[in-house]
């Protein structure tokens, strides 16, 4: 049972690159989401999904793009990369509970801590 | 809008005792879930304990318990008989209604030998 998969572990980038993080789930939660991590701050979310086809903004959106074409998987997208965006992240996912942003207990991927230099 | 705030950047404890983690919040939900979550060195995140608002009796698992004082928006977490592998940092979270998953910045716990 793989839970949230996420790749790579770790990377690299120079400023202005682009990259995908993948993050995949086998669990058919409908409920996806990307956090980051960075000292101090604890995890502040991203991007979220609620289902195929529904993306939404969290608290710190900006210079990142998601898509969610399949309920398995969630990529996160850094079109132009910027220093500011060095920090560990992390997928998690959730089985939705009725009206509610899932139950609230989220199942992590191990992180992905990026670099951008 | 809904926070957590954790009043203590850094503990530490000595192995087999006992250690509190503080932890605050603030929905204007009336009914909501809070959790603490670990992330040991490895850095996944495990969730530890979940307590759902409307219940009265505190959660436990094992030698994990929460002290949840529903009025005072306080929800601290005790270890008993720390191990050291319970050395991770801990997160409070809160989620209610509509709301996304809010996490605390976080306690790094150091249980000594």
């Amino acid at each position: 049972n793989a839970g949230v998969t996420q790749t790579p572990k770790f990377q690299v980038l120079k400023t202005g690159q682009s990259m995908t993080l993948q993050c995949a789930q086998d669990m058919n939660h409908e409920y996806m989401s990307w956090y980051r991590q960075d000292p101090g701050m604890g995890l502040r979310l991203i991007h979220y999904s609620v289902g195929a086809g529904i993306t939404d903004q969290g608290e710190v959106p900006n210079g990142y793009n998601v898509s969610r074409s399949t309920t398995e998987d969630f990529p996160l997208r850094l079109l132009s990369a910027a220093p500011s965006q060095t920090s560990v992240y992390f997928c998690a996912s959730s089985p939705l509970g009725g009206a509610r942003w899932g139950t609230g207990e989220l199942f992590f991927g191990e992180g992905s801590r990026l670099t951008v230099l | 809008a809904q926070t957590v705030t954790q009043s203590q950047p850094e503990m530490s404890v000595q192995e087999a005792e006992t250690v509190t983690l503080s932890c605050t919040y603030d929905t204007s939900e009336s009914n909501y879930y809070l959790f603490w979550y670990k992330q040991p060195p490895s850095r996944q995140m495990i969730l530890v304990i979940r307590q759902e608002a409307y219940k009265q009796q505190n959660a436990t698992e094992n030698r994990f318990s929460v002290n949840f004082q529903k009025a005072a928006k306080s929800f601290s977490l005790k270890i008993s008989d720390s191990q050291l592998g319970d050395t991770a940092m801990y997160f409070c979270a809160v989620q209610g209604g509509s709301e996304k998953l809010v996490f605390g910045k976080g306690t790094k716990l150091t249980v000594n030998p």
